[in-house]
């Protein structure tokens, strides 16, 4: 088992650039979730998707960020334009229904200058 | 809105010592409460899930209690290790979302040789 693979592992880029998130969950799992982390607030949910539907979005932070998941196998988070308080490390994680422990990626550390 | 609490924020301790972890959450309405273990710059590892039905959950050396009543649970680590030294991080699941998470701050734990 791969475990939960997300990519790019660091982004680094310029304010009011669009950027592009990558997740595949683990084979099988049923729940997708999008998470972001920084020192201040800790760990935030972003997103959280069942069976490839959105249910609920509502710690997405503004209009400025977006997510989908087209199939079973892959996720995107996409945040444009990106601000320099959009600077943290998201982190994608999969579970195998409700009571299930979450799998969680390695994460992509955003820089935003 | 559930919110949830972890103390200490930072523990050091000598190799060999048995510690205890602490976490509490405001809204006892839980689904199963999961403690996570993080190291740097990696994501989330699952430790144990707990059931709201269920007490305690064990494994190998850690030990992990539920009292929904009280909103508290903690984590039991038995005979630490160096390789023990990791930030702790629990997490309460919402009951009308299953496996969505409200994380704590976490515990930064160091055990020295």
């Amino acid at each position: 088992d791969a475990g939960v693979i997300q990519s790019p592992r660091h982004e680094v880029t310029e304010m009011g650039q669009e950027v592009t998130l990558r997740c595949k969950p683990i084979s099988g799992h049923n729940s997708l979730f999008w998470y972001r982390q920084t020192m201040m607030r800790g760990l935030e949910l972003l997103i959280y998707f069942n069976n490839n539907v959105p249910i609920d979005d509502s710690g997405m932070p503004e209009d400025r960020f977006s997510a989908k998941m087209p199939n079973a196998s892959f996720s995107t988070l996409k945040i444009q334009p990106s601000e320099p308080r959009d600077s943290a490390v998201y982190f994608c994680a999969s579970s195998l229904g409700h009571n299930s422990p979450l799998h969680f990626g390695n994460g992509t550390r955003l820089t935003v200058t | 809105k559930q919110e949830v609490t972890q103390i200490p924020a930072a523990l050091s301790v000598p190799e060999g010592e048995n510690l205890v972890l602490n976490c509490s959450f405001t809204d006892s309405a839980i689904y199963n409460l999961q403690w996570f273990r993080q190291d740097p710059g990696k994501g989330l590892t699952s430790l144990l899930l707990i059931q709201s039905s269920q007490r305690e959950q064990t494994s190998g050396r850690l030990n992990a209690s539920l009292d929904k009543s009280s909103g508290r649970s903690t984590l039991y680590i038995a005979a630490s290790q160096p390789g023990d030294s990791a930030t702790y991080l629990c997490a309460a699941s919402l009951w009308e979302y299953g496996n969505k998470l409200v994380f704590g701050a976490g515990t930064i734990l160091r055990v020295k040789s």
